[in-house]
């Protein structure tokens, strides 16, 4: 199945920095998403996002299909925003959805 | 965007007894739900796949007695723990995908937590 590796594993920002979490996967997608899992645990759907960029507020998502990656950019962070960052590849209808690790982030104050 | 709910958000049981969570997509239809599970601290990892209908596609080392899935109608999906186990004590996540949507985008429940005692 398909690969989907994420990067950094953790990042620790203070409150106002930016920050890029990368998503690597290993085949072509036709679909890739980012979601925000809170203290809570629920799944935030952030960006449905196969190609192209997406903003929306502080956060956008660029991906690049052809190389195989896809960047979250998270700018002037907030605390509210610490939490686990998946990202999530599929390669067709009849495939799964393959999560990657997660990035812990945890913004301080 | 859509909405997916499931219930109970938090169970504690006693071992050897059977739990039953729900699922259900609020404002769409959805041919089918997939079943997530989540240590702690690790990622989310299917389980099974969820066919209204029909009979679930279970993930391979996901044994189909132990967790039994019924996809009754469009909107409801359930998983049932059966006889838990200490080891069953993990967060399970459903999800769905809009009926008709091309690239499937996913849409997650709350989750719900089981302890074994």
């Amino acid at each position: 199945g398909i690969q989907v590796e994420q990067s950094p594993p953790d990042l620790i920002l203070q409150e106002g920095a930016n920050s890029t979490l990368r998503c690597n996967f290993s085949d072509s997608v036709n679909n890739l998403q980012w979601f925000h899992q809170n203290p809570w645990g629920q799944l935030i759907n952030l960006f449905y996002i196969p190609s192209g960029t997406k903003q929306n507020g502080r956060l956008s998502a660029t991906t690049v299909a052809t190389e195989r990656y896809s960047l979250l950019y998270i700018s002037s962070s907030q605390t509210t925003d610490s939490g686990v960052y998946f990202c999530a590849a599929k390669r067709g209808s009849n495939y799964k959805l393959t999560f990657g690790k997660g990035t812990l982030l945890t913004v301080n104050p | 965007g859509a909405v997916v709910s499931q219930h109970p958000s938090w169970v504690i049981c006693k071992s050897g007894t059977s739990v039953k969570i729900e699922c259900r997509s609020l404002d769409f239809q959805a041919t089918t739900m997939f079943w997530y599970r989540q240590f702690p601290k690790q990622s989310l990892m299917l389980m099974a796949t969820s066919n209204e209908g029909s009979k679930a596609t279970y993930e391979q080392g996901v044994e189909k007695d132990k967790f039994l899935i019924n996809h009754a109608s469009l909107t409801l999906s359930t998983l049932t723990v059966t006889s838990a186990h200490p080891e069953d004590s993990s967060f399970y996540i459903c999800s769905a995908s809009v009926r008709g949507s091309v690239g499937g985008e996913l849409f997650f429940g709350e989750g719900s937590r089981l302890t074994v005692l």
